[in-house]
């Protein structure tokens, strides 16, 4: 089935920081959806990507879905200690390769943390 | 922002018995919704898809009738782990499209998610 890699696992990084992470994909996706997870808590929805090529903001955070639909990145500036959290990539795949309608397909996550 | 809601939060039960996880829409309607599990420090895995009216679907390898699925209105979705062990300790979250979604640019709006403890 398809898989998403999502990398890097985790990050440590200082307050201020920009930060960078990226799903790839071995077949092609219709959707990247880009979440956050507190612990304890479902995800929450951070940028939905629907075309390739676009490119989107939401405050901080700015993500992008690869022209080749095989992949996408989500970039954090300037980070806050409220930022951590797991950031988890999603994606629709396209239903000729056996995607379920609606079916997202989760990378692992993205452990991000933030020194004050 | 559509708002979804799981209860309980969190449970734990003794090994055998059975438990009942409510997933809400509370301001949208929902024919799908989606049930998902999640092993700590692990991704979301979807378990089944709930329709409303008809059966859930199944994902491949998730046993059917040990997670029972009933969607009994356009704005409830349960899962009953029957004779639950303590393998099917997890995370629980479930997910619902709005009414009229078609699979392609509207998203899923996730519960909070019920923690399960078997003993």
């Amino acid at each position: 089935g398809q898989q998403l890699n999502q990398s890097p696992q985790s990050m440590f990084i200082q307050e201020g920081e920009d930060v960078s992470m990226n799903c790839t994909s071995s077949s092609i996706f219709n959707t990247w959806l880009w979440y956050k997870q507190d612990p304890g808590e479902g995800p929450v929805l951070l940028i939905a990507l629907y075309k390739a090529g676009e490119l989107t903001s939401n405050g901080r955070l700015t993500a992008q879905f690869g022209i080749t639909r095989k992949d996408s990145f989500l970039n954090i500036s300037a980070s806050i200690p409220s930022d951590v959290g797991i950031y988890f990539c999603a994606g629709r795949p396209l239903l000729i390769y056996g995607g379920s309608q609606g079916n997202l397909i989760f990378g692992k996550g993205t452990k991000l943390s933030v020194k004050p | 922002g559509a708002v979804v809601s799981q209860h309980p939060s969190r449970v734990i039960c003794k090994s055998g018995t059975s438990v009942k996880i409510e997933c809400r829409s509370l301001d949208f309607q929902a024919t799908t919704m989606f049930w998902y599990r999640q092993f700590p420090k692990k991704s979301l895995m979807l378990m089944a898809t709930s329709n409303e009216g008809s059966k859930a679907t199944y994902e491949q390898g998730v046993e059917k009738d040990k997670f029972l699925i009933n969607h009994a209105s356009l704005t409830l979705s349960t899962l009953t782990v029957t004779s639950a062990h303590p393998e099917d300790s997890s995370f629980y979250i479930c997910s619902a499209p709005p009414l009229g979604w078609g699979g392609g640019t509207d998203t899923q709006y996730f519960g909070p998610g019920t923690r399960l403890t078997v003993l």
